[in-house]
């Protein structure tokens, strides 16, 4: 069955651009939605964004003009980028398969963003 | 974006109870809803789908019910293991998706 599995940098400076790669394994990122989702400590679930193996996206309009969501067919990767940090990205990032309801997450990452 | 409102944020309980987290959007958004179970330090667990739709290898103790603005997720029978926190989550197909605030389920 599908794993996912991210990767990244843990501490990330304020005003940096936060980069995070999600592997996909056991199947093809071609078959499916990928997205990503954040949860801040002890709070509550934000979708990012979505995006599908020919490069469509889709973004949270909160966080539209800051996120990229990538896709890299050859290595089964999707990435994340996101600039302009500041103390309330703060978060654990997962990353999910499909864009509408999450059956299969990543463990998460938790990236600090402080100087 | 479509707000989405849990009740109650905390939900105390005993073994053996029956309890129900309710879940409303402010507007309408079909039965384009899911529910979530986390534990802490773990990664989300779906557990219903489409409002009511069980999710293969969850207990059937857990059922969602609901259409247009007002949702529920009732545990029956509260076990041990059902102790988490749950999120709703709108997946409505023309909205960005929004996630409840979360409602924790502890012991009483």
């Amino acid at each position: 069955q599908v794993q996912l599995q991210e990767s990244g940098p843990g501490l990330v400076k304020p005003s940096e651009t936060l980069s995070l790669t999600c592997t996909v394994s056991g199947g093809s990122i071609t078959d499916y939605y990928w997205s990503w989702i954040r949860q801040p400590p002890g709070k509550g679930l934000e979708w990012i964004g979505y995006i599908y193996y020919d490069g469509s996206t889709n973004y949270n309009p909160s966080l539209k003009s800051r996120v990229t969501i990538s896709v890299d067919t050859s290595k089964n990767q999707i990435s994340l980028k996101l600039n302009s940090l500041t103390a309330a990205d703060t978060a654990v990032y997962y990353c999910a398969r499909d864009r509408r309801r999450f059956l299969v997450w990543g463990q998460g990452t938790l990236v600090t963003v402080s100087s | 974006d479509i707000q989405m409102t849990q009740s109650p944020s905390t939900l105390s309980a005993s073994v053996g109870d029956s309890v129900t987290i309710t879940c409303r959007a402010r507007q309408s958004i079909g039965t384009w809803l899911a529910w979530y179970q986390q534990k802490p330090g773990k990664v989300p667990k779906l557990l219903i789908s489409d409002a009511s739709s069980l999710e293969s290898g969850v207990p059937s103790r857990f059922s969602g019910s609901g259409s247009g603005t007002e949702f529920t997720l009732t545990i029956s029978t509260l076990q041990p293991d059902d102790f988490a926190t749950y999120y709703c989550q709108q997946h409505n197909s023309y909205s960005p998706l929004t996630f409840g605030q979360g409602t924790k389920v502890e012991i009483k």
